[in-house]
């Protein structure tokens, strides 16, 4: 079944000590995603790729780095994380940017930072 | 700014109806998602409006109002396996989903 794939599913790194979360996909979309979301709330966009072009939001700190070496495969990088930094990180991905372009959700990685 | 309201928390009776109501402010409108979201997992799709009406997918049916920045999801003969957070996303002008933080539904037996 073509999929979202995110490792690892749980993720504890210490205070300060970069970490690497993976996302790959099988459905040969263009575009890819990553989210922040913490406890009850709303998914944050951090940065999205269409197809090789990278774009950040404005409010992602530079404390969050990304990389997509190929397009089945995306990269987030925490270069320090914080403790704010604990949520779920969500990776998506959808076949074009426009409005019918429905965004398929990985199962999330949970990052604990002690 | 842009907006997307939404109840914070729900209870419904297992086997009966439950409506979950959503508005938005956006700059721009390419579409409604409703995708629903358990506890410790990944939001999954349920349906997308871009007309007015009425979108019925089962169990589940979905109203959009662009004139009145207003959504529904409609969810039919409730189980217990819908209690869930249901959120509404708006894909603005320059298709960018804005985000609800959710409506947690309580189905109780």
């Amino acid at each position: 079944d073509a999929m979202v794939i995110q490792n690892p599913r749980y993720q504890v790194t210490q205070f300060g000590k970069p970490v690497t979360l993976s996302c790959s996909q099988t459905l040969n979309h263009n575009v890819m995603y990553w989210y922040q979301q913490k406890s009850s709330q709303a998914p944050k966009l951090l940065f999205h790729y269409y197809d090789k072009d990278f774009n950040n939001e404005a409010d992602t700190p530079d404390n969050f780095q990304s990389r997509r070496p190929n397009t089945s495969f995306c990269f987030l990088d925490i270069r320090s994380p914080g403790l704010g930094d604990a949520a779920m990180y969500l990776c998506a991905t959808s076949r074009d940017a426009g409005g019918t372009d429905t965004q398929y959700f990985g199962p999330g990685t949970r990052l604990t930072v002690l | 700014g842009q907006n997307i309201d939404q109840p914070t928390e729900m209870t419904a009776t297992e086997g009966a109806i439950v409506q979950i109501n959503c508005t938005y402010q956006t700059s721009g409108f390419n579409g409604l998602f409703w995708y629903q979201q358990h506890a410790g997992e990944a939001p999954t799709f349920l349906s997308y409006n871009v007309l007015d009406g009425l979108e019925e997918k089962g169990r589940f049916s979905s109203f959009l109002s662009r004139s009145k920045g207003y959504s529904y999801l409609l969810l039919k003969e409730l189980q217990m396996k819908d209690s869930a957070s249901y959120l509404c996303a708006v894909m603005d002008s320059n298709y960018q989903l804005i985000w609800g933080a959710g409506t947690k539904l309580i189905i109780k037996p």
